[in-house]
């Protein structure tokens, strides 16, 4: 059971590139999110998804864009990165939206901008 | 501004004995909670829950305690085993009439369980 899947899981980016994170699950879960997290502050939800086509900001969404064409993936997408997002990235993928959804997380993505 | 609040950073506790995690939060459209645990290297992983209507729920060793009025909730481990140590986050959703489940997760705390 691979569950949810990320790639890479280490990545050093210089100021200014762009990479896209992967994230894939093959539960057939419809919901899918992506979340950071730094330290002293938990993990903070950016981006979310609640089926193929459909996605919307959380509360850090600012320098990142996805897309969900399939059920199965959500990238994330840096367009130009900064130092400021340097962080680990975790995917995660629910069953549905229902707040008795267990979310299962991704080994996570640690990135660092130089 | 933190919602969701562990204000210990870390704890250690004696194998065999009680673990007492505790979580704040200051919004009151919060009605659902959640804890995760974390090892290194991997994702959170679901651990409990309990909704706003309850007070406590209780699974095995995991006990989550939730007093509304004080807008806090704890999470007990008994027995405390080494296996228990990792790191724990809280999280909590909003109401909403339909979900998106946007968790909001305090800063964790480590447990260290010591033989």
């Amino acid at each position: 059971n691979a569950g949810v899947t990320q790639t890479p899981k280490f990545q050093v980016l210089k100021t200014g590139q762009s990479m896209t994170l992967q994230c894939a699950q093959d539960m057939n879960h419809e919901y899918m999110s992506w979340y950071r997290q730094d330290p002293g502050m938990g993990l903070r939800l950016i981006h979310y998804s609640v089926g193929a086509g459909i996605t919307d900001q959380g509360e850090v969404p600012n320098g990142y864009n996805v897309s969900r064409s399939t059920t199965e993936d959500f990238p994330l997408r840096l367009l130009s990165a900064a130092p400021s997002q340097t962080s680990v990235y975790f995917c995660a993928s629910n069953l549905g939206g229902g707040r008795d959804t267990e979310a299962f997380f991704g080994q996570g993505t640690r990135l660092t901008v130089v | 501004d933190q919602q969701v609040k562990q204000n210990s950073p870390s704890l250690s506790v004696q194998e065999g004995r009680i673990s007492i995690l505790n979580c704040d939060y200051t919004n009151s459209m919060f009605d659902y909670f959640l804890w995760y645990k974390k090892y290194p290297a991997e994702g959170p992983t679901f651990l409990i829950s309990i909704s706003s209507i309850k007070d406590k729920n209780e699974d095995g060793r995991f006990t989550v305690f939730l007093n509304k009025s004080a807008k806090h909730l704890s999470l007990h481990i008994v027995p405390s085993q080494p296996g228990d140590s990792a790191v724990y986050f809280c999280a909590a959703l909003p109401w909403v009439i339909q979900g998106a489940q946007k968790l909001v997760f305090g800063q964790g705390t480590r447990l260290t369980i010591n033989p």
